[in-house]
């Protein structure tokens, strides 16, 4: 069955860096777009970014546009976002998801974003 | 781009029938037939319900349909049961390749 896990949440200060990672498994995974979705505590869904098939597209979320970057390595079936200049806004529950045709069939767990001082 | 709207919150008794609205404009879910709806349960990753407007994924129960006139798409769950008890996230894709989420809603069956 299709599983996503991600990593690399934490704690982080004001303007520092994470880089979150997903490992996919039970599907083909260069088949299918990929997504970021976010979650702060409380609050509703939201998107943060794509990437196509191959990693030639890509789409962010306006506010995370400039500071964030999503990447995949097909070879290893895995999703990336790399977060710098990080916010307070920024803390949340982000969700690795498989995308296809703008919609989210499969979730991964989560992994807890905390940027704080 | 602004969030689709949601009432807050929506309730019925167990085996009623119950509608959530999901209001955007006619850059999103007027515009396109991408619109999709997710359950999450407390705690829990989502849940997908209804993609491309109407259509359930397999696994889904058929208590659960999804619809859209104008700019606003909705989600029925008819014979309402316990374990629906929920909060509700609808989506669409927004063009220029954004998606937007619905604010959610709690569904509570009493």
């Amino acid at each position: 069955q299709v599983q996503l896990v991600e990593s690399g949440g934490g704690l982080v200060k004001p303007g520092g860096s994470l880089k979150l990672s997903c490992a996919a498994s039970g599907f083909t995974f260069s088949d299918y777009y990929m997504s970021w979705i976010r979650q702060a505590p409380g609050k509703g869904l939201e998107w943060v970014s794509y990437i196509s098939s191959s990693g030639s597209t890509i789409y962010y979320a306006d506010s995370v546009k400039g500071r964030f970057t999503i990447s995949r390595d097909n070879a290893k079936n895995s999703l990336y976002l790399q977060m710098n200049s990080l916010r307070a806004e920024d803390t949340a529950v982000y969700y690795c998801a498989r995308a296809p045709n703008w919609s989210i069939d499969s979730w991964g767990q989560g992994t807890l974003v905390t940027v704080s001082s | 781009q602004s969030a689709l709207t949601q009432p807050a919150s929506v309730s019925g008794s167990p085996g009623q029938s119950i509608t959530i609205s999901c209001t955007g404009t006619s850059s999103d879910v007027g515009n396109y037939n991408l619109v999709s709806w997710y359950q999450q349960h407390p705690g829990k990753a989502p849940k997908l319900m209804i993609y491309e407007g109407s259509k359930r994924p397999s696994g889904v129960s058929n208590r659960f349909s999804g619809s859209k006139s104008g700019n606003t798409a909705s989600l029925t769950i008819s014979g309402l049961q316990a374990e629906d008890e929920a909060d509700y996230y609808c989506c669409s894709y927004a063009g220029s390749s954004l998606e937007v989420f619905g604010t959610g809603t709690k569904v509570t069956v009493l």
